[in-house]
């Protein structure tokens, strides 16, 4: 079935710096995707659409200059966390929603980023 | 979008079928009910979902009522792999679906052997 990759799987960096997680559909086009955001023993918080060719939308608290997401092809969304901080640590994963007429959503592995 | 109400977590034992409800008491006609599943560290997986009509697959049935303000996910056996937050969300269909799911807290499920 259809596949959705993210990459790196884990990341640690230092406060201050910028980190970079690619969502990739492996067989399949995707003109959305989406990102959430998961905190320990929470639930998922979704975060942005990315649309291809134009500006993500972002959800209601999300801070566009932090989250930065280019949606470059059809088959790649990214996720550039800018100037990272240690509250910024957390699951994220990204979606691509089902094609017309299907129902099934699917979500890459997820990216754990630990700040410190 | 229409809320789901969930327990926050359910145990049960190996092998034995499990029920886990979901409360969907705003739900509009338009509303397909979509589950979803995350294991520890994962991205969230489809389950399963319906409309009306109860279903089956692979993995579970759902079973809907018939007011459709409630549903219910049957794990027929459930074993050491099916631990796991399960989901329950409500998905607009036609033009109201922009694609995007809106997770609750699920329930969690333990699956003692």
């Amino acid at each position: 079935g259809a596949v959705v990759s993210q990459h790196p799987s884990r990341v640690i960096c230092k406060s201050g710096t910028s980190v970079k997680i690619e969502c990739r559909s492996l067989d399949f086009q995707a003109t959305t995707m989406f990102w959430y955001r998961q905190f320990p023993k929470q639930s998922l918080m979704l975060m942005a659409t990315s649309n291809e060719g134009s500006k993500a939308t972002y959800e209601q608290g999300v801070e566009k200059d932090k989250f930065l997401i280019n949606h470059a092809s059809l088959t790649l969304s990214t996720l550039t966390v800018t100037s990272a901080h240690p509250e910024d640590s957390s699951f994220y994963i990204c979606s691509a929603p089902p094609g017309q007429g299907r129902h099934t959503q699917y979500f890459g592995p997820g990216t754990r980023l630990t700040v410190l | 979008d229409a809320k789901t109400t969930q327990p926050n977590s359910m145990e049960s034992n190996e092998e034995e079928p499990v029920h886990l409800p979901c409360n969907h008491s705003t739900i509009s006609g338009t509303d397909y009910i979509h589950w979803y599943r995350q294991l520890p560290s994962q991205g969230p997986e489809y389950v399963i979902h319906g409309l009306t009509s109860n279903v089956n697959n692979r993995m579970a049935s759902l079973a809907i009522a018939e007011d459709r303000k409630s549903s219910t996910l049957i794990l027929h056996r459930a074993t050491l792999r099916d631990a796991a937050v399960y989901y329950c969300i409500l998905r607009p269909h036609g033009s109201g679906n922009t694609g995007k799911l809106i997770f609750g807290q699920g329930t969690t499920l333990q699956v003692k052997p």
